[in-house]
């Protein structure tokens, strides 16, 4: 079965500094990676995807991140933060196969962005 | 356009109560999924349906959970019998079909059993 892994529960930064929240997924035959992220009180908004092609994805509010077969990551990047950046992340993967579709996600990565 | 809703918002229930909670997806979204969110589990995928049929129920977590579509659009999640344990966000999402498609996800229901 597909699993996700968010290496950190918590990461705090200060503004205007660069931030890197780590994910790796364990191996598939296909495999398809999302950043999610939740703020407060809210519901789940889409990031950035990978689907194929280019390893490096840019998703909305200036994040980025970086598909890495052979290390099977899918960090997520973003090289200056703001204050809105506060919120929960969740790295997602689909597997192919019976579970096409179906979301596994990581633990999530509380960001706190400090003044 | 309109997004994923879901009803009601918040929900309290006694131990022991049946609970019905509601989803409208997007509309022309063929694939619904529900997910539940909770402190100890994390996000973790409960069921989804293509259409008006549920292909993989595999996330349910016991025969108390069910859940219907109906019409392609509108669906419920049915909880009989709470327990202390089912306490959690209710997520609901929907996409354009059944794969590697964004899904878009509703607020979600807060169940609260006391």
């Amino acid at each position: 079965a597909q699993s996700v892994t968010q290496l950190d529960s918590q990461v705090p930064v200060f503004e205007e500094a660069p931030v890197e929240l780590r994910c790796n997924y364990s191996s598939s035959v296909s495999v398809y990676l999302f950043w999610y992220v939740q703020y407060p009180n809210q519901g789940l908004q889409l990031l950035l995807k990978y689907l194929s092609g280019s390893t490096l994805v840019k998703g909305i509010n200036g994040f980025e991140a970086e598909f890495n077969k052979s290390q099977t990551s899918f960090h997520l990047r973003k090289p200056s933060v703001h204050i809105s950046d506060t919120a929960e992340y969740f790295c997602a993967a689909i597997a192919g196969g019976t579970s096409y579709g179906k979301l596994t996600f990581g633990q999530g990565t509380i960001l706190t962005v400090h003044p | 356009g309109a997004g994923v809703s879901q009803s009601p918002s918040n929900k309290v229930t006694e131990k022991g109560k049946d609970v019905e909670l509601r989803c409208d997806p997007i509309s022309g979204h063929t694939a619904l999924y529900w997910y539940r969110q909770s402190l100890g589990q994390g996000l973790e995928f409960l069921i989804y349906f293509q259409g008006n049929s549920a292909p993989d129920k595999s996330g349910l977590p016991s025969d108390r959970f069910s859940a219907e579509r109906t019409g392609g659009s509108v669906s419920t999640l049915t909880i009989q019998r709470t327990q202390q344990e089912d306490s959690a966000v209710y997520l609901c999402a929907s996409s354009l079909g059944w794969g590697p498609y964004e899904q878009y996800f509703g607020p979600g229901t807060r169940l609260t059993v006391t």
